[in-house]
This record gives C-alpha cells, structure tokens and sequence, in this order.
C-alpha cells in the first residue's frame, strides 16, 4: 500500500519568507508526527497529533512553527519568517494507535533551504 | 529529556565482513527502542522495535540485541553488503509517543 507522502520534496526560500509543507500519512493512521533533522543530527521532534487535535507540541522551537492537522489526515506544517538556521529535512511519520511501541512510518521529507 | 549516544559516528567496512556499533540511553522510564536504517534520499525504514531486557531481533543478515538494565543496544550486521550501507538510527521512547534520536551511525560497504 501506499506508504507516507511529502511535498514538495525539496522547498528553496529566502530569509523572511513563509513555507508549508505537507504530509499525507498512511491511510487510516490516526497518530501523525513531525520531525526535523538538522546537518549532522539526528531527527529531532516537533509535534505529535492524535486524530484532529495535536498531543504533544512541546518540539517546537518557537511561535514561528505551527502545524495542522483540520480532518485528523493530511497534515501541514508551516513555518514564518524563515531564517536560515531552519533548514533541514523535515520528517513526517505516521502510525495505528495512540499509544505503544507501535512503529512510526516515516515518509521521505523535505529539504528545506532558506538562503 | 533523553540522551541517546550513537557510536560510532561512521565506520567504513568491508564487503564480506561483519560489524556491529551501539546505541546507549537513560535506562530509566525506558519503554521502546526503535532502530532505523535510513538510506541518502530515501524514508527511513523501520528495522525492529524492541521492548524487553534480553531482546534479541532479527531481520535478514541485520539483528540487534537490547539490555534496559544497563541501557544499550547493539545492531550487527553479518556478511556486509554495499546495499547495507546507510545510517542507522536508534531512538529509544519513554512515556509519551515521540521517539528520540540518536544521531546515527553512518555505514559505508565498500566493494
């Protein structure tokens, strides 16, 4: 079946600027996560949803990152005033149920560049 | 928040030969740990999910082993395959559902 979907897959943008990047998670997954791996690290947590509504937004660094999730499927991530410090690849996930070790299913992310 | 330590950072290894690396953790509220293998421009894939002290998983010529007690885990890879080559991620999680990342071990076959 079809796995998780990102676009774009990769997104060039100038200091200032606003973004949106889209997930599409498996089809019937309820838990949807968003991830950001900077150069060099390990992807790093930002927002965790369950259904509509988003459990654990405690990753993001700041007021400038928001992200939606309106009918518990597609999710968007947005980010204002990009500055350059905010490039990397963003990760989206998805998985059945709400709590568990149940695997996270990763799509292929978006690189981001703010020039 | 949970320091998880990957060593090491890369390792070249030769086709034919085998290799393992660590990952390291607050055994503390332990309660999963993910391993990945995530290849340059792909997703990365979900390799094992391990719960228990003594786990031992296997998928192919890749198996892990797990130890909460002392807060480790070792990934082997026997008999290496230039197809192997990747980084390897592991992520334990404590309460919650977020996972976090070590920062990887990145694996070069070389023919």
């Amino acid at each position: 079946g079809a796995g998780v979907s990102q676009t774009p897959s990769n997104k060039v943008t100038e200091k200032g600027k606003y973004v949106e990047l889209r997930c599409d998670p498996i089809s019937g997954h309820t838990a949807l996560y968003w991830y950001r791996q900077s150069l060099g690290q390990g992807p790093e947590f930002l927002i965790y949803f369950q259904g509509t509504g988003a459990a654990d937004d405690s990753g993001l660094p700041n007021d400038r990152f928001f992200a939606v999730r309106p009918e518990g499927s597609v999710s968007t991530l947005k980010i204002q005033r990009t500055e350059r410090g905010d490039s990397a690849v963003y990760l989206c996930a998805s998985s059945s149920q709400k709590a568990g070790q149940e695997t996270q299913y990763f799509g292929p992310g978006t690189r981001l560049l703010v020039l | 928040i949970l320091n998880v330590e990957q060593s090491p950072q890369s390792l070249h290894v030769q086709e034919g030969d085998s290799t393992n690396f660590t990952c390291s953790f607050p055994s503390s509220n332990f309660y999963a740990l993910h391993w990945y293998r995530w290849e340059t421009a792909k997703s990365p894939e979900a390799l094992f999910v391990m719960t228990l002290n003594g786990d031992e998983k296997k998928k192919g010529r890749i198996s892990a082993t797990l130890n909460t007690k002392e807060g480790y885990s070792y990934l082997y890879i026997k008999g290496s395959q230039p197809e192997d080559s990747a980084t390897y991620l592991c992520a334990p999680k404590a309460a919650g559902n977020k996972l976090t990342f070590g920062g990887g071990t990145r694996v070069l076959v070389k023919p």
